[in-house]
């Protein structure tokens, strides 16, 4: 079975300093995985995906992700954190063998950045 | 490029009326559309998926006669919420792939509906 777990449901950073938004996946086969970003009323933006290339992934507005298999990990990263960077992100993983390709996505982390 | 829309943003609606939300691929041809209910604080949750021409699968406890699907180009799916109740509020987001892109989905700006 294919799951996502984000283990924050809150972070807060000041900004300019770095951010960690942390992602595990359990998926049997080899995924596809991404992070979404959601500004509030509005619907999702791609930051970055994953898909058997290389492992550090690098995305929109200086967000990077790293591929750990041997960890089953995906945790978002950003050096330093800008005030609009404040807003809902979603790990989501897509199980590649599904022809429907659904994507299971995670319980969401609210970033808040402080001035 | 990939960019989705959705009409309208917000939708205010009197019980019992039925709304049509429309999705629309702005650049590119969506051979599968995705709907999904997030509500407040939550994550999103997958209501169904339709392909171009076909009848859309519903994902299990979506009541299929009461948000009817429909995909019937490559640009464009409708979902009608028939008979709509206060508990039908939320927001409803709808995302497409293309054939060359399967696995990724472009997401449209999400519709509010508020059932009165």
């Amino acid at each position: 079975a294919q799951s996502v777990t984000q283990l924050d449901s809150h972070v807060s950073v000041s900004e300019g300093t770095p951010v960690l938004l942390r992602c595990n996946y359990s998926s049997s086969y080899s995924p596809s995985l991404f992070w979404y970003v959601q500004h509030p009323n509005k619907g999702l933006q791609l930051l970055l995906k994953y898909t058997s290339a290389a492992t550090l992934v690098k995305g929109i507005n200086g967000f990077e992700a790293e591929f750990k298999k041997s960890e089953t990990s995906f945790h978002l990263t950003k050096p330093s954190a800008h005030m609009s960077d404040a807003a809902e992100y979603f790990c989501v993983v897509s199980p590649g063998r599904d022809s429907s390709y659904k994507l299971i996505f995670g319980s969401g982390t609210r970033l808040l950045v402080r001035p | 490029g990939a960019v989705v829309s959705q009409h309208p943003s917000r939708v205010i609606c009197k019980s019992g009326t039925s709304v049509k939300i429309e999705c629309r691929s702005l650049d590119f041809q969506a051979t599968t559309m995705f709907w999904y209910r997030q509500f407040p604080k939550q994550s999103l949750m997958l209501m169904a998926t339709s392909n171009e021409g076909s009848k859309a699968t519903y994902e299990q406890g979506v009541e299929k006669d009461k948000f009817l699907i429909n995909h019937a180009s490559l640009t464009l799916s409708t979902l009608t919420v028939t008979s709509a109740h206060p508990e039908d509020s939320s927001f409803y987001i709808c995302s497409a792939s293309s054939y060359g892109t399967t696995d990724t989905q472009y997401f449209g700006p999400g519709t509010r509906l508020t059932v009165l």
